[in-house]
């Protein structure tokens, strides 16, 4: 699987959007960039994730540059419940693919009241 | 809540000892995924099974082995426990393991955190 490159950590004001990068110079042409975020003392949780378009779903909206080396994930209004470590994680069907998830060191968020 | 559950959410041993942790996957699922999360190696991929069989294996231990029952719930023994296998142990679930990979979901129990003294 191609490698992610996340800024250890960020911080944010409550009610603020918060734009979380993800660098993935490597991406090939059939690896979905997926998110996830671990809450504090909680297993890790499906956040979004796309191919080459935009995604919009009720936790937050995925933007992908248009040559797919980088992705930001924007949580529109930050929420105190949104403190947590975000996972950008990049899946393929092809070239020996498994089902795993492999989970690089992600991004802490913080949000401040 | 994901709809995974794991139980115990706590378990405290000592080294030499042989401990089972359970994993119910949310219903319908037939894949369920083991992982371990350590502070020094992050979270890694344990071990995967899909409807009973195994189906694909990370840096998981010899002293580690899982299995999946016929009602579709999960179990990861871990024998002859070292210090260092002090972690939370997290089990996920999903409905396929087919080859649809790169738009697999995987939902996440709370985790069982092992203690070895």
């Amino acid at each position: 699987d191609a490698k992610t490159t996340q800024p250890n950590s960020m911080e944010s004001n409550e009610e603020e959007p918060v734009h979380l990068p993800c660098n993935h110079s490597t991406i090939s042409g059939t690896d979905y960039i997926h998110w996830y975020r671990q809450l504090p003392s909680q297993g890790p949780e499906y956040v979004i994730h796309g191919l080459t378009s935009n995604v919009n779903n009720r936790m937050a909206s995925l933007a992908i540059a248009e040559d797919r080396k980088s992705s930001t994930l924007i949580l529109h209004r930050a929420t105190l419940r949104d403190a947590a470590v975000y996972y950008c994680i990049l899946r393929t069907d092809y070239g020996g693919a498994t089902n795993k998830l492999i989970f690089g060191t992600g991004t802490l968020l913080a949000v401040q009241p | 809540d994901s709809g995974v559950t794991q139980t115990p959410k706590h378990l405290i041993t000592a080294t030499g000892q042989r401990v089972t942790l359970r994993c119910s996957p949310r219903s319908g699922d037939l894949s369920v995924y083991w992982y371990q999360q350590s502070l020094d190696q992050g979270l890694q991929f344990l071990i995967q099974y899909y409807n009973g069989e195994e189906r694909a294996k990370g840096n998981i231990l010899e002293r580690f082995s899982a299995q999946q029952f016929p009602d579709l719930h999960s179990e990861l023994n871990l024998s002859s426990l070292e210090l260092g296998d002090s972690a939370l142990y997290f089990c996920a679930s999903s409905h396929t393991s087919g080859r649809e990979f790169a738009k697999n979901i995987q939902y996440f129990g709370a985790g069982t955190r092992l203690s070895v003294l």
